[in-house]
């Protein structure tokens, strides 16, 4: 199946600072995103959805200023968690459908390994 | 509004037993259904789907799943459950290829020896 990778898969920062987590499609092209949050012990929650050479359309509650999205190319899309607080701490996912059907999965979506973040 | 129900928190099986995770939907139209498995901090793994055709959609590891129109239900099942298998299931909906997906609040399968 088609393969999505997310970096950083851990990171730890101060709070006030920005952290930076980027998904990228590995073997096919995806004009959209989406961003997703887990919380433990609970389910994903979709943040915003981030699309190819346009604004990113957010969740309603979702601060767009704080969580900012920006898909530069159809292979990549980042999310930077600006003056990030300890109430942000929590898993973040993206998944990407493909956008040409590869392995015939036009209609599945593919998730990325996830990205934890601590704010201490 | 779409939106998808898993009952139980939790389900656990002895080794060997069928096991069943159960799954509801509401959504309007035709639904494009998923199950996904969440092994501790790591990412979703799908399973399997339905789009549309055959009811019973076999997937990944032995993993098999009803589509249920009249009961808006999608079922995941297995005939013979591993202690490999235990883990966090999600069951998920769509209204259309592409969009977004909403979850269930996901069930902890666990699986005794």
């Amino acid at each position: 199946g088609a393969v999505v990778s997310q970096h950083p898969s851990w990171v730890i920062c101060k709070s006030g600072t920005s952290v930076k987590i980027e998904c990228r499609s590995l073997d096919f092209q995806a004009t959209t995103m989406f961003w997703y949050r887990q919380f433990p012990k609970q389910s994903l929650m979709l943040m915003a959805t981030s699309n190819e050479g346009s604004k990113a359309t957010y969740e309603q509650g979702v601060e767009k200023d704080k969580f900012l999205i920006n898909h530069a190319s159809l292979t990549l899309s980042t999310l930077t968690v600006t003056s990030a607080h300890p109430e942000d701490s929590s898993f973040y996912i993206c998944s990407a459908p493909p956008q040409q059907r590869i392995f015939s999965e036009l209609d599945t979506q593919y998730f990325g390994p996830g990205t934890r973040l601590l704010v201490l | 509004a779409q939106s998808v129900a898993q009952p139980e928190d939790q389900v656990n099986v002895a080794e060997g037993n069928p096991l069943t995770v159960k799954c509801t939907y509401s959504v309007s139209g035709n639904p494009y259904l998923f199950w996904y498995v969440q092994y501790p901090n790591r990412g979703l793994q799908f399973l399997l789907k339905y789009i549309t055709g055959d009811n019973l959609v076999k997937g990944s590891y032995g993993f098999e799943a009803e589509f249920n129109k009249s009961q808006t239900s999608f079922h995941l099942k297995k005939p013979s459950a591993l202690v490999s298998d235990s883990a966090l299931y999600f069951c998920a909906v769509s209204y259309q290829a592409g969009t977004a997906l909403i979850f269930g609040k996901g069930t902890t399968l666990s699986v005794s020896s």
